[in-house]
């Protein structure tokens, strides 16, 4: 079964701030997702990394992905308010076209 | 356009009640998909349509749990006998194709809560 875990699974940074979240899984995949969910809301789409060494920017954040490792990372730069959320991690496997999530990783920016 | 729509956005059911969540996905998405998420935890797959076909129902927890997509557009996800644990948000999301690199867009999901 595949596992996806995400780590810190909480974390509080200041405004300006540099962070990363990381995201391990188990399986070999080369297909994995990057989604945001603000409370009591659903998920948003934010990059789609499709193949080693993938690297997607927008805005303040940055996602690459390491298929050797099984470790995608999602780069947070000079943190602002707005992107206080919760971040998920999805690894996607052909078998089933099935979507595993991870934990998610609950973000707050404080000014 | 319109987004995927789910309805009711609440429910509360006694234990014991049968329930049934409803999906609009976007008009003319091909790929419908349903998922738990517990409080606190990431979605977790429960089933997976193509137009009207079941293809992947594997996440499913427990032969209560059935899902319909008839003519290939609205889903419902059946719950039967509710039971404490089913409580969770369930949320829809529909891509457009079938391919695995066209982002899924999600319904704002229904929280179903059983006493």
């Amino acid at each position: 079964e595949l596992k996806v875990e995400q780590n810190p699974l909480f974390l509080s940074m200041q405004e300006g701030k540099n962070y990363t979240i990381y995201c391990n899984y188990s399986t070999t995949s080369d297909r994995l997702y990057w989604y945001r969910q603000d409370p009591g809301k659903s998920l948003e789409s934010l990059f789609v990394l499709l193949s080693n060494g993938a690297v997607k920017q927008e805005g303040r954040l940055m996602a690459s992905l390491d298929t050797k490792a099984r470790l995608s990372t999602l780069h947070i730069t000079a943190a602002v308010h707005d992107l206080s959320a919760t971040y998920f991690c999805a690894v996607y496997l052909m078998t089933g076209n099935q979507f595993y999530f991870g934990t998610g990783t609950s973000l707050t920016v404080i000014p | 356009g319109a987004g995927v729509s789910q309805s009711p956005r609440y429910k509360v059911a006694k234990r014991g009640q049968d329930v049934a969540l409803r999906c609009d996905p976007i008009s003319g998405h091909v790929s419908l998909f349903w998922y738990q998420q517990a409080l606190g935890q990431g979605p977790e797959f429960l089933t997976y349509f193509q137009n009207e076909a079941q293809l992947d129902k594997s996440g499913l927890p427990s032969d209560r749990f059935f899902a319909e997509r008839p003519e290939g557009s609205v889903s419902t996800l059946k719950i039967q006998r509710t039971q404490q644990e089913d409580s969770a948000v369930y949320l829809c999301a529909s891509s457009l194709g079938t391919r695995y690199y066209e982002p899924q867009y999600f319904g704002p999901g229904t929280r179903l809560t059983v006493t």
